[in-house]
C-alpha cells in the first residue's frame, strides 16, 4: 500500500535550518509529482512546495521562496524539504503528499506529518 | 493567487441530517477542485475530486457539485465518522490554496 513517512521535525531556533526526508513506498515514486503542505498548530492547510516527477519543475508559495528548497532522490524513492532561515511563522506540522497522476495536482496520499517547531 | 473561501466555518448537525458545505473561487477554476476531511491528529483524507468524482473507497453518501467558482460538498445522510473538519481545495493554478476549513460537529 501506498506510504508517505516524514521524519526529521523536532524544535529549532529562528534563523537556524532543517531538512525534511519523507520515504515513499508502494507506489512508484518516479511517476509521480509530490508536495509538501503545511498546518500550523489550530489552523488551516496551507501548500508549500511541489516537485515534478522527475524532478526538473519546482513551485513554491511565495512566503518560503528563496529560503526553502523541495527536492527528490528517486534512486531513493525519498523527497526532501530543505528549510532555512526558519521563522516562528514556520512552525506546523508538515505533511509530505503524493500529486495525483493528471497534470493539475490535488492530493491522493498523505504521510502522517512531522512537527516543526521554530521557537528561541 | 485563487482564493479558495468555505461557508460555514461551524456547522452543527445531527446523525441522519443532510448537510451542505459550500466553497467559492475568487476566479474561475473550472471544475479543478478537491475535498478533503480531516479528523483531530491525523492528516487530511481525499474525498471528492474533479469536483465531483467520488475517490475509490469513499463512501457513496459524500457527493460534490459545481462549475467555476462555486461548489459545494454534501454529505446525504450524517454518520458519527463523519464529524470532522472539510477543506476544499483548488487546484487550477499555482499556488494550490485550500478553503480555511469547515469543522462539522454534533449537535
Amino acid at each position: 500500500q501506498v506510504q508517505l513517512v516524514e521524519s526529521g521535525g523536532g524544535v529549532v531556533q529562528p534563523g537556524t535550518s532543517l531538512r525534511l526526508p519523507c520515504a515513499a513506498s508502494g507506489f512508484i515514486f518516479s511517476s509521480f509529482a509530490t508536495h509538501w503542505v503545511r498546518q500550523a498548530p489550530g489552523k488551516g492547510l496551507e501548500w508549500v512546495a511541489a516537485i515534478s516527477s522527475d524532478g526538473s519543475d519546482k513551485y513554491y508559495r511565495d512566503s518560503v521562496k528563496g529560503r526553502f528548497t523541495i527536492s527528490r532522490d528517486n534512486s531513493k524513492d525519498t523527497l526532501y524539504l530543505q528549510m532555512n532561515s526558519l521563522r516562528g511563522e514556520d512552525t506546523a506540522v508538515y505533511f509530505c503528499v503524493r500529486g495525483s497522476v493528471a497534470a493539475r495536482q490535488y492530493f491522493d496520499f498523505w504521510g502522517q506529518g512531522a512537527l516543526v517547531t521554530v521557537s528561541s | 493567487d485563487i482564493q479558495m473561501t468555505q461557508s460555514p466555518s461551524t456547522l452543527s448537525a445531527s446523525v441522519g441530517d443532510r448537510v451542505t458545505i459550500t466553497c467559492r473561487a475568487s476566479q474561475s477554476i473550472s471544475a479543478w477542485l478537491a475535498w478533503y476531511q480531516q479528523k483531530p491528529g491525523k492528516a487530511p483524507n481525499l474525498l471528492i475530486f474533479k469536483a465531483s468524482s467520488l475517490e475509490s473507497g469513499v463512501p457513496s453518501r459524500f457527493s460534490g457539485s459545481g462549475y467555476g467558482t462555486e461548489f459545494t460538498l454534501t454529505i446525504s445522510s450524517l454518520q458519527p465518522d463523519d464529524f470532522a473538519t472539510y477543506y476544499c481545495q483548488q487546484y487550477n493554478s499555482y499556488p494550490l490554496t485550500f478553503g480555511q476549513g469547515t469543522r462539522l460537529e454534533i449537535k
